[in-house]
């Protein structure tokens, strides 16, 4: 079975700190993806990345960095110099055939 | 390309009552999902198929009925709504197994 962590329920940060989200994950798959999602207060799901199990190295979009280690089971999401836009919630997600979700980490940044 | 549209968007119902909720992509994808989103849950699957006319359950199928006749089309029935049937409903599609889920932008659906 598979299980996707995200121990951060809510997290508030102040408008240019850095907030970090942590995204724990399980699974007996050896070929396997990770995927982060926002969710802002419109509702609608938004992609941000995919990241397949052999490839390991960081990944940097803009504000946006992705630190993946398979050696502690962790893809854990980085947003630099935060904004209020950032305002959502964020799920990690694992997929081999299907995909599971974590149950999301709602971040408020206030201005 | 409109992507992965949702009808309806929102929805009451009575307890007791059908309904049928229709997911349509125009993305030539193979794989299509339903899920649902509870308040501190994240997404839940609920059925899913990997191509025109096959069907499979997810992790929270009972309640619920599904049909793929046409690839571009993945229908959601409730037979007998039920009020923990009250959520909001996304549809996904994807090209490959493990590819990108593409979602609808939900349907809010309250049982009374």
């Amino acid at each position: 079975a598979q299980k996707v962590t995200q121990a951060q329920t809510e997290i508030s940060v102040v408008e240019k700190e850095d907030v970090t989200l942590d995204c724990v994950y399980e699974t007996r798959d050896t070929t396997y993806y990770l995927f982060w999602y926002k969710q802002p207060p419109s509702g609608e799901l938004v992609f941000l990345i995919r990241r397949n199990s052999f490839d390991e190295q960081n990944e940097i979009s803009g504000r946006y960095s992705w630190n993946f280690q398979k050696s502690t089971s962790s893809f854990n999401f980085t947003i630099t110099a935060s904004q209020v836009v950032d305002s959502a919630v964020y799920f990690c997600a694992l997929g081999s055939r299907q995909l599971t979700f974590g149950s999301g980490t709602q971040l408020t940044v206030l201005p | 390309n409109a992507g992965v549209t949702q009808t309806p968007k929102f929805r009451v119902l009575k307890t007791g009552q059908s309904m049928t909720l229709l997911c349509a992509q125009d993305m030539n994808h193979e794989y299509m999902y339903w899920y649902r989103q509870d308040p501190g849950m994240g997404l839940r699957l609920i059925h899913y198929s990997v191509g025109e006319g096959t069907t499979a359950k997810g992790e929270v199928p009972d309640g619920y009925n599904v049909s793929r006749l046409k690839k571009q089309n993945f229908l959601l029935g409730l037979e007998s709504a039920a009020p923990s049937q009250t959520s909001v409903y996304f549809c996904a599609s994807t090209l490959e197994v493990v590819s990108t889920q593409y979602f609808g932008p939900g349907t809010r659906l309250t049982v009374l």
